[in-house]
């Protein structure tokens, strides 16, 4: 079945540096990845989508990555603040099913 | 009033009563979703409704039975839920299937 793995760990990030976080996938390749971003006590809130004849997206400090060889999709922030601490959820498509499956969500913390 | 309106948010109830989660879209959407989100767990997909037809039931136990009357609402009748079944409740809406889906909220549910 698919999967998709982020690391349970928080990040922490010092402010201005770059956040990247990581998320893998099971078997063959999805369609597409979506990113999304929850914060505390809020539901998620879609940020970035790439399709799978896609290496890279950008949305302002936002960037996107997918590598169908490494099965992985990295998401990057750079110039980070402390407003961009949050959960982080990566989902992909089942089986080019409109259903999502999703990731645990790894949580950034961005540091004064 | 714009988004995806939860209401309430936050429930407290016993196991034996009965009370309804709603969900209001304010987006236009074709596409309404039900979520269970349980602490550091993955999004559980529970019900989906495509232009007020459920397309989607996975396997979610009969205490729990959704009601779509119309494009922007979204009901999840709740009864004799158990304590396994406290949770963040997560309404979500998308312009079609396959669309990024635009979340409200949520109910945080917790059974006595």
């Amino acid at each position: 079945s698919q999967k998709i793995e982020q690391n349970s760990e928080a990040l922490n990030i010092q402010e201005g540096k770059t956040a990247t976080l990581t998320c893998n996938y099971t078997n063959y390749s999805p369609a597409y990845l979506q990113w999304y971003r929850q914060d505390p006590g809020r539901g998620p809130v879609f940020l970035l989508l790439i399709r799978e004849n896609e290496k890279e997206k950008r949305k302002e400090r936002l960037k996107v990555t997918f590598d169908t060889t490494l099965k992985q999709s990295l998401f990057h922030i750079t110039a980070s603040q402390p407003a961009d601490s949050a959960t982080y959820l990566c989902a992909r498509d089942m089986d080019s099913n409109y259903q999502l499956i999703w990731g645990a969500g790894t949580k950034l913390i961005i540091k004064p | 009033e714009t988004g995806v309106t939860q209401t309430p948010r936050h429930l407290v109830m016993g196991m034996t009563n009965k009370k309804s989660l709603k969900c209001e879209q304010h987006l236009g959407h074709n596409a309404m979703y039900w979520y269970k989100q349980s602490a550091k767990k993955p999004l559980e997909l529970m019900f989906v409704y495509s232009l007020e037809e459920r397309v989607e039931n996975n396997s979610v136990p009969s205490r729990f039975s959704p009601e779509c009357p119309n494009s922007s609402h979204l009901f999840l009748h709740l009864h004799t839920l158990q304590p396994e079944d406290s949770a963040l409740y997560l309404c979500a809406s998308s312009q079609d299937l396959y669309q990024p889906q635009h979340f409200g909220d949520g109910t945080r549910l917790s059974i006595l």
